[in-house]
């Protein structure tokens, strides 16, 4: 299984609501990411968690909040988010440890704040 | 300040022809160079990667020339298909441990029947 799922794959929130968006995968990666895509741009790096724990954050604002609940689970939650935060969000997994080691991309989420 | 520069931003190749995109970097800290290919709606998948201690790696119709000392890389698609229509990225990681990528702002390749 080599497969990022992301859920769900289209959200669709106003600036006053909470949501989540969810990334799991089972290929045992130990590192795992969040990229935020705008459109014909390419991804930019959000977070960074290895062994559950955040290790980068790439000074992303407050209201994008982060959590890895375990090994196959990543999370991202959203709160008073703003219209040009509108964008593809895309999970990442990788190896740890070894530099260069293929990162797996999910679908991605495609969000849009009204 | 840029790191990963791409070009052509876009690019139109007959069935058959060959696909050049190019890629230079600036920071001698990246070890690890990969080109991924992203579908409309899709993420990006990994299509080949190299690393700085080879000039050139060949997977099927797909080929990566590497030149250190230019800090430039490039993609070469052989036998271009209409199904290779796609954005593609070059990106850079540096030996931190972890796979972070910074990605060059990508080519939009077109190519016709």
């Amino acid at each position: 299984d080599t497969e990022v799922t992301q859920t769900p794959k289209h959200l669709v929130m106003g600036m006053t609501n909470k949501k989540s968006l969810k990334c799991e995968q089972h290929m045992g990666h130990r590192a795992m990411y969040w990229y935020k895509q705008k459109a014909k741009k390419p991804p930019e790096l959000m977070f960074v968690y290895s062994y559950e724990k955040l290790s980068i954050n790439e000074s992303v604002p407050s209201r994008f909040s982060p959590e890895c609940p375990n090994s196959s689970l990543l999370n991202l939650h959203l709160h008073a988010l703003q219209p040009e935060d509108s964008a593809l969000y895309l999970c990442a997994s990788s190896l740890l440890g070894t530099a260069g080691t293929e990162a797996f991309f999910g679908q991605g989420t495609r969000l849009t704040v009204v | 300040q840029q790191q990963v520069k791409q070009s052509p931003q876009s690019l139109i190749v007959q069935k058959g022809g060959i696909s050049i995109i190019n890629c230079a970097y600036e920071n001698t800290a990246f070890d690890y160079f990969p080109w991924y290919q992203q579908f409309p709606g899709k993420g990006p998948a990994l299509l080949i990667a190299i690393r700085p201690d080879v000039s050139e790696k060949k997977e099927g119709r797909f080929t990566i020339s590497f030149n250190k000392s230019a800090k430039q890389f490039s993609l070469h698609i052989m036998d271009s298909q209409p199904g290779d229509s796609a954005t593609y990225f070059c990106a850079a990681s540096k030996n931190s441990g972890y796979s972070t990528l910074t990605f060059g702002k990508g080519t939009m390749l077109l190519v016709s029947p």
